[in-house]
C-alpha cells in the first residue's frame, strides 16, 4: 500500500505565478520529509527537506510546509520559472531509515 | 566527474538472461540504495545497504539480488530477467550524519527486457 501519495500527476502554471505541489502520507511514524526534482534522462536531485519538529522550511524560491495533523506536506515555488519544469517527488522516512517516495507530479511552467 | 555513476546507462536484454547493473560512488557515503522507477508508480526501493556488511530488502526485492563489494560499490543483479523488470533503475547514496539523510542519485540505467 502506498505510504506516500501525490494525487496530482501533472500541474501547469504560468511563469511568475506560484506553483503548489501536494503530498500526503499515511504513516504517523514518519518524521523527515524531502522533495526531489527530476529532469528527463537525469537522476532525481535533492531540493528541500523538513523535519517534523518544524512546520515550514524555506530555501530561496522554495518553501515546504508540513501539517502533521493532516499528514500533508506541500512545496511552494514562487515565482515559478520555465527551468522549474520537471517531475517533483516527495519522500518521507522515519529518521535514519529507508525513504518512501510518492508517484511524482510533473510541473510545466508556461513562459 | 559525477559523484554517483551507473553502468551501463542503457541495456536491452532477453528474457531469462542474467544481468548486472553496477553503481560506484566517490562521495564516501556508507549508505547505498537501488530503486526502480515505473510510470505512475514513482520510485520504489529494491535493496539497501547501510554499510559493507549490511544488506536489506526493500519493497520489491523479489527477482533481484545485490552485492556490496566495497564502501564505494553496490551492484544489482537480475538472475533471470523478465519483461516486467523493464524499468529505469537508480542507485543512490547517503551519509546519515547530523540527522540529515539526503540521498544522492546516479543518472539511471534504462533496462529493457524483451
Amino acid at each position: 500500500d502506498q505510504q506516500v501519495k501525490q494525487n496530482s500527476p501533472s500541474l501547469s502554471v504560468q511563469e511568475g505565478r506560484i506553483s503548489i505541489l501536494n503530498c500526503d502520507y499515511t504513516n504517523s511514524m514518519f518524521d523527515y520529509f524531502l522533495w526531489y526534482k527530476k529532469y528527463p534522462a537525469e537522476g532525481p536531485t535533492f531540493l528541500i527537506s523538513i523535519s517534523s519538529i518544524k512546520d515550514k522550511n524555506e530555501d530561496g524560491r522554495f518553501t515546504v510546509f508540513l501539517n502533521k495533523s493532516a499528514k500533508h506536506l506541500s512545496l511552494h515555488i514562487v515565482p515559478s520559472q520555465p527551468g522549474d519544469s520537471a517531475v517533483y517527488f516527495c519522500a518521507a522516512s522515519k529518521t535514519g531509515n529507508q525513504f518512501y517516495f510518492g508517484t511524482g507530479t510533473s510541473l510545466t511552467v508556461i513562459p | 566527474d559525477a559523484d554517483v555513476t551507473q553502468t551501463p546507462r542503457n541495456r536491452i536484454t532477453k528474457t531469462g538472461k542474467r544481468i548486472m547493473l553496477e553503481c560506484s560512488q566517490t562521495k564516501g557515503h556508507d549508505r547505498m540504495y537501488w530503486y526502480r522507477q515505473d510510470p505512475g508508480l514513482g520510485l520504489r526501493l529494491i535493496y539497501y545497504s547501510f554499510d559493507v556488511k549490511d544488506i536489506n530488502k526493500g519493497e520489491i526485492s523479489d527477482g533481484y539480488s545485490v552485492s556490496r563489494q566495497a564502501q564505494a560499490k553496490f551492484s544489482l543483479s537480475l538472475e533471470s530477467a523478465i519483461p516486467n523488470q523493464t524499468a529505469l533503475y537508480f542507485c543512490a547514496t547517503s551519509d546519515f550524519s547530523g540527522g540529515r539523510d539526503e540521498q544522492y542519485f546516479g543518472p539511471g540505467t534504462r533496462l529493457t527486457v524483451t
